[in-house]
């Protein structure tokens, strides 16, 4: 049963151009949304998360919004950097609990 | 601030036998997860501690699997007897309060199991 869905394994964008990674969920009683990064080798860290009561929000090149009637979130970087590319990690959170994503490989080519 | 310790990093074995795996969190950080991830999936949670009691192990295949986190801070996972499906990354991952979604979660670099 997988309530949250990163439909596209990977992605490849240009240095300097707009990276757009999406996630879907079915479960619409969530409260938070988050997303996580991943280098090889090394474990998620947190980037950004929103709440389930805005449908936007920025932190530097990051920018996470949200379409609950869609039951949709996307992450945007922009300007990307080739330091950007790694594994991403849609997750939602409620009652305690982190559901993950899949994951969307990026790729930043310089 | 260190950060969540695992070891080992790499393990082998064959189908049948155990393993143990070692995660110390961050110090003060009162709940513990232990995370499997498999290739191409998203980390899937096995077991969550709140200090040393067992807050969430629904999805944690009980005949096999087991966990303890004695005394409150490190914790470790045992797989025994050992399957080719349990071969992924297990991720322990530790957070501040009762592990809500802005408390501070931090994982580890994980423990790639190959079982072969």
């Amino acid at each position: 049963d997988q309530q949250v869905k990163q439909n596209s394994p990977s992605l490849s964008v240009q240095e300097g151009r707009i990276s757009i990674l999406n996630c879907d969920y079915t479960n619409s009683m969530f409260d938070y949304f988050l997303w996580y990064k991943k280098y090889p080798a090394e474990g998620p860290t947190f980037l950004i998360s929103i709440s389930s009561i805005k449908d936007k929000n920025e932190d530097g090149r990051f920018t996470v919004f949200l379409n609950k009637s869609a039951k949709h979130l996307s992450l945007h970087i922009v300007p990307s950097q080739p330091g950007d590319s790694a594994v991403y990690f849609c997750a939602a959170y409620n009652f305690n609990k982190f559901y993950f994503g899949s994951g969307t490989k990026l790729n930043v080519k310089p | 601030e260190a950060g969540v310790a695992q070891s080992p990093r790499y393990k082998i074995i064959e189908k049948r036998q155990s393993v143990a795996f070692w995660c110390n969190p961050i110090s003060g950080h009162a709940t513990l997860y232990w995370y499997q991830q498999i290739l191409g999936q998203g980390p899937k949670l096995l077991i969550q501690f709140q200090n040393n009691g067992v807050v969430d192990d629904s999805q944690l295949p009980k005949d096999r699997f087991s966990a303890e986190r004695l005394k409150g801070v490190d914790s470790t996972l045992k797989i025994q007897p050992a399957k080719l499906e349990d071969s992924a990354v297990y991720l322990c991952a530790s957070s501040t309060g009762t592990g809500g979604p802005l408390d501070g979660y931090t994982f580890g670099s994980g423990t790639r199991l190959t079982v072969v």
